[in-house]
């Protein structure tokens, strides 16, 4: 069955420090993964496309398909980067439909 | 550019009751799907609509309905209303499947 995990539901890390949000999927076909983030009080908007291969506000995610993961990175955190994330799978078959989303991850980045 | 409109954004309704919630998307988009947010269960999938014709389907009752029209506003419909269906309903807009998907800020609905 197509799923997206996201083992880790809150991270916490310092301000500079490296963060690595992990995503891993599971997927019959070719697969268009994607980040979304949610900062507080704001709708979910995209972060990363994976097919685009852009750095957005510092993150990056390389898509794994041998570990079937999509792991998110930044090296250095920051405090606004505090918000929810949610890794996304774009299913174009079956009943699923469109995205199929992680339960996402909490981010929070301390001073 | 306008965003994704979606209202009411906060309602509250008593069980066995029906609500309907509304979704405008971003001009130009005919693509218009819906996801549920809860605590327990995540964004999950409803449905999607495409020139006001419904192309996929989430695992949902069939008390979760919805329909897309001329101009692409979206509407979904969720009948004899139970607990479990409180949650943030959110509405999301692509030019079509596959391309990048945009949210609504949602609608709050809380079942008593």
């Amino acid at each position: 069955a197509q799923r997206v995990t996201q083992p880790e539901k809150l991270l916490s890390v310092f301000k500079g420090a490296p963060v690595e949000l992990k995503c891993n999927y599971s997927y019959s076909g070719s697969p268009e993964l994607f980040w979304y983030v949610q900062y507080s009080r704001q709708r979910l908007q995209l972060l990363l496309r994976h097919i685009s291969r852009e750095s957005i506000k510092g993150f990056t995610a390389d898509l794994n398909k041998g570990e079937t993961s999509f792991h998110l990175k930044k090296p250095f955190a920051q405090e606004e980067d505090s918000a929810m994330y949610y890794c996304a799978l774009f299913d174009y078959g079956g009943s699923q439909g469109n995205l199929i989303f992680g339960k996402g991850t909490k981010l929070s980045v301390k001073p | 550019k306008a965003g994704v409109t979606q209202t009411p954004r906060y309602l509250i309704k008593t069980r066995g009751q029906q609500v309907t919630l509304s979704c405008s998307p971003i001009s130009g988009h005919r693509s218009v799907s819906w996801y549920q947010q809860t605590p327990g269960q995540g964004l999950q999938f409803l449905f999607e609509y495409f020139s006001e014709t419904q192309r996929n389907k989430g695992n949902f009752p069939g008390r979760f309905s919805g329909r897309q029209f001329s101009n692409s506003r979206s509407e979904m419909n969720v009948s004899t209303l139970e607990l479990g269906d409180s949650a943030l309903y959110l509405c999301a807009s692509s030019l079509n499947s596959g391309n990048t998907i945009y949210f609504g800020e949602g609608s709050w609905l809380t079942v008593v």
